[in-house]
């Protein structure tokens, strides 16, 4: 039982390149989000998708696009990294669109440094 | 919009302590509380969630508290271990339960 995978672990761009960030979760899990972490900014909602087809801006979408390719995988794209989204990315997943009273599952993370 | 704080940042007890982490949130239309842990190097796992109808939530040697109206949450940790050593987390919900705001974090030590 994989849970919520995140691809790349790992990652280092140089200013004005692009790339994708993937999730997959093998929980047949409705809603899924991205999250970054920042010492001192805590854990931030870049985007969110309550269910398959449907995306959301949350906190700090700025710079950053996503894709529900189905039910399973959500993908973060950074059109034109900067040094500024160099964060830890997390991919989360919650089991029950009609009642939010279910735990949220966390990938391992994606470290990405933008140079 | 929700509001998140925890303190302390960081704590440091010896071996076999009680203790008590505090999350404190901004408004009191909570539609859940969930604590989590956060390993170096890892993505966060949960703990414990309370549903906005209850006030306490226990698993083992853990039991996490909620009082909407004081707008405050506290975990309490009973007979600590150095593998409870880590990053704990609280995160509110807004009222439609469908987007959780983070506090930053206490990073626990137990010491041996």
């Amino acid at each position: 039982n994989a849970g919520v995978t995140q691809t790349p672990k790992f990652q280092v761009l140089k200013t004005g390149q692009s790339m994708t960030l993937q999730c997959a979760q093998d929980m047949n899990h409705n809603s899924m989000y991205w999250y970054r972490q920042d010492p001192g900014m805590g854990l931030r909602l870049i985007y969110y998708s309550a269910s398959e087809g449907t995306t959301d801006k949350g906190e700090v979408p700025n710079g950053y696009n996503v894709s529900r390719l189905n039910k399973r995988e959500f993908s973060l794209r950074l059109e034109s990294a900067a040094p500024s989204q160099t964060s830890v990315y997390f991919c989360a997943s919650f089991r029950d669109r009609a009642s939010y009273n279910s735990p949220l599952h966390f990938g391992n993370g994606t470290r990405l440094t933008v140079t | 919009k929700q509001e998140v704080t925890q303190i302390p940042a960081a704590l440091s007890v010896p071996e076999g302590e009680n203790l008590v982490l505090n999350c404190s949130f901004t408004d009191s239309a909570i539609y859940n509380l969930q604590w989590f842990r956060q390993d170096p190097g890892k993505g966060l796992t949960s703990l414990l969630l309370i549903q906005s109808s209850q006030r306490e939530q226990t698993s083992g040697r853990l039991n996490a508290s909620l009082d909407k109206s004081s707008g405050r949450s506290t975990l309490y940790i009973a007979a600590s271990q150095p593998g409870d050593s880590a990053t704990y987390l609280c995160a509110g919900s807004e009222t439609s339960g469908s987007r959780l705001t983070f506090g930053e974090g206490t990073q626990l030590t137990v010491n041996p």
